[in-house]
């Protein structure tokens, strides 16, 4: 039972336009979210959280929105650069437990 | 502070073999996290430690692999009897209590051949 789904794969957009990477959960529990973004031979790298008691959490260029009724995320980059090419996982929490359940991620290509 | 490190950072065993890794957290960081990762899936959980204390192990984690974190610094993650099914990325995070978000390593790739 995966409890944390990314849906889609890959995701391509062209430089300068929004990229939207969506994330759902089945557990309620969860009530801490967060983004990672993995390079190729590396580790992921801690992107932005949010915590369920916000519905928006903004970081520059990176926007995340949470969803608890629908148990739906998702990570806004704007304006998508090239160098945001990446693998981004979704990950989720429950409180300060320590362990995290992490998505199977989305390849973002971010087309010059 | 030059992050989490690992070693090694790849493995190549034969079936049956015992092998462990490493992994140094940040000096800072009182958890530190093992995950595993295969090909077209997100990191699984295995286990975290918080200072020396290992404080939960995925029920999933085989009576094969076991950690240890001495002292409440450095981990180990030892594979003992190694199977093909082992073969994955070993990734090893730490972070402080206090805050969310892991720093990760670049891990471990073992091969079990």
């Amino acid at each position: 039972d995966q409890q944390v789904k990314q849906n889609s794969p890959s995701l391509s957009v062209q430089e300068g336009r929004i990229s939207i990477l969506n994330c759902d959960y089945t557990n309620s529990m969860f009530d801490y979210f967060l983004w990672y973004k993995k390079y190729p031979a590396e580790g992921p790298t801690f992107l932005i959280s949010i915590s369920s008691i916000k519905d928006k959490n903004e970081d520059g260029r990176f926007t995340v929105f949470l969803n608890k009724s629908a148990k739906h995320l998702s990570l806004h980059i704007v304006p998508s650069q090239p160098g945001d090419s990446a693998v981004y996982f979704c990950a989720a929490s429950r409180g300060n437990a320590g362990k995290s359940t992490f998505g199977d991620g989305t390849t973002l290509t971010v087309k010059p | 502070d030059t992050g989490v490190s690992q070693d090694p950072r790849h493995k190549i065993t034969k079936r049956g073999q015992n092998v462990t890794f490493r992994c140094d957290p940040i000096s800072e960081h009182n958890r530190l996290y093992w995950y595993r990762q295969t090909l077209g899936q997100g990191p699984e959980f295995l286990t975290y430690f918080q200072n020396e204390a290992q404080l939960e192990k995925s029920r999933l984690l085989s009576d094969r692999f076991s950690a240890e974190r001495p002292k409440g610094s450095f981990s180990t993650l030892e594979i003992q009897r190694t199977e093909q099914g082992d073969s994955a990325m070993y990734l090893c995070a730490s972070s402080h209590s206090s805050i969310y978000g892991y720093t990760f390593g670049s891990g471990t790739r073992l091969t079990v051949v």
